[in-house]
């Protein structure tokens, strides 16, 4: 079983729709949560860490379930500059190294 | 402004031929880290450095090597013992020798093709 765990979609949704995605993790002691997002030929860019008791930043939520071992990203009224690839992110307890999932693609249609 | 530029953007290299790729940092930065990223794949570790002139193998190391002799800097050569070198190369730092509060910032990446 991977680390983490992501469905590569692709995702297409019509514009201000919602989507939400969702990532799993083995290792139940992992300790930190992050999604990144990478443009197409970028580099990842963070986006929003995840914490426990979940979080809101602007159309973004990020919410951690830890007895299922899995964290989620909600976009609400999608734009066409959300369009991208979202990376879920892991830290395992006592490790200093994140862990990357394979991503999801996101495409927003006009 | 402070950031992580890597450098080249794109990178041709022969069969049998070391390259290094440059990376170097202003954020004061402990911790820099080397990924490599191939097509539909997650990014894969291939060394990290939490200090000066000390570095550890990441999950895919051979092939490679890193030095850290300074704080700003964290160069990768791929040697030709590196048996598929082409892929999406990425540096990274992160705030504190632990990533875990702050994620990682990235440099915009190298693109090396072996010809």
């Amino acid at each position: 079983r991977k680390e983490v765990e992501q469905d590569p979609g692709p995702f297409n949704v019509p514009e201000g729709a919602t989507v939400a995605f969702n990532c799993t993790y083995s290792n139940s002691a992992s300790q930190s949560f992050f999604w990144y997002r990478q443009d197409c030929r970028k580099e990842p860019k963070l986006l929003m860490s995840v914490y426990s008791s979940g979080n809101e930043d602007g159309r973004f939520t990020a919410q951690l379930n830890r007895a299922s071992q899995y964290i989620s990203l909600l976009i609400r009224d999608s734009k066409l500059s959300d369009s991208a690839t979202y990376l879920c992110v892991v830290s395992p307890f006592g490790n200093e190294k994140l862990t990357f999932g394979t991503g999801t693609r996101l495409t927003i249609i006009p | 402004d402070g950031g992580i530029t890597q450098s080249p953007k794109y990178l041709f290299r022969k069969e049998g031929q070391n390259v290094t790729l440059s990376c170097e940092q202003n954020l004061n930065h402990d911790a820099m880290y080397w990924y490599r990223q191939d097509p539909g794949q997650g990014l894969r570790l291939i060394y990290y450095s939490q200090i000066v002139n000390d570095f550890q193998k990441g999950d895919i190391a051979e092939g490679y090597s890193v030095s850290r002799e300074k704080k700003e800097s964290f160069p990768l050569t791929v040697t030709s013992a590196q048996k598929n070198p082409t892929a999406f190369y990425l540096c990274a730092s992160s705030a504190t020798g632990n990533p875990r509060d702050y994620g990682y910032t990235f440099g915009s990446g190298t693109r090396l093709t072996v010809v």
